[in-house]
């Protein structure tokens, strides 16, 4: 079976623009779950979706979005780009409803400058 | 928020050597999950746990589940060369997202 598969895996960016990062789930799995990793804050949960619904955000500001679409696949957008942005972004799979074992594709590394 | 501490930091060991970390927490969790990632990679699961006092192995790894539900330890035997990475405990999941400890740095000595 494949993995989660994230697109693109590097991308670089300036300060205030927007960008978009795509994800797709291994196959079955219908919750989808985002995640920042700096080196500084570690892994931190940005959001999660289920059935194209997006069922919780972790604390970050509204700059940050996300949607899934009707096939599991989700992307996550990230406007008026802060060079604190810069990052790795992790999608992660899972069933939804447990067990809760979230399984990761290989991340977008972000650089805002 | 809920927070896991994550011990040690980083670990610098012989090759063959057995390895242990663990991870602790205020709150009481149902689950742990501990991770490996490596660099330009995604975290790899390795052990979930889902009962206090579980204990489970993967090859050469053995976790626990603490029976208070607010610790986990994580043990390797034996290291290798590709032990080598950043070992992650993880906690919640669903909905609420998983939080995970700042990770443990597994560095091997020749």
């Amino acid at each position: 079976k494949a993995g989660v598969t994230q697109t693109p895996r590097y991308l670089i960016k300036t300060r205030g623009q927007q960008v978009t990062l795509s994800c797709s789930p291994i196959s079955g799995h219908r919750s989808v779950s985002w995640y920042q990793q700096t080196p500084g804050q570690g892994l931190q949960f940005l959001f999660e979706y289920f059935s194209e619904t997006q069922r919780n955000k972790g604390n970050f500001p509204g700059r940050f979005s996300g949607r899934q679409f009707s096939n599991s696949r989700s992307e996550m957008n990230v406007s008026t780009l802060e060079l604190g942005d810069s990052a790795l972004y992790l999608c992660a799979s899972s069933f939804p409803g447990g067990p809760y074992e979230q399984y990761f594709g290989p991340g977008t590394r972000l650089t805002v400058t | 928020g809920q927070q896991l501490n994550q011990s040690p930091q980083s670990m610098f060991i012989q090759e063959g050597e057995d390895v242990s970390m663990n991870c602790t927490s205020s709150s009481i969790f149902n689950t742990w999950l501990w991770y490996k990632q490596e660099p330009g990679e995604g975290p790899v699961l390795l052990i979930a746990l889902y009962k206090a006092g579980e204990l489970t192995s993967n090859g050469r790894l053995t976790a626990q589940f603490g029976i208070t539900r607010k610790d986990s330890f994580l043990n390797i035997s034996a290291s290798i060369p590709s032990d080598v990475g950043i070992y992650f405990c993880a906690s919640g999941g669903g909905a609420d997202g998983l939080t995970f400890g700042k990770g443990t740095h597994l560095i091997i000595q020749p």
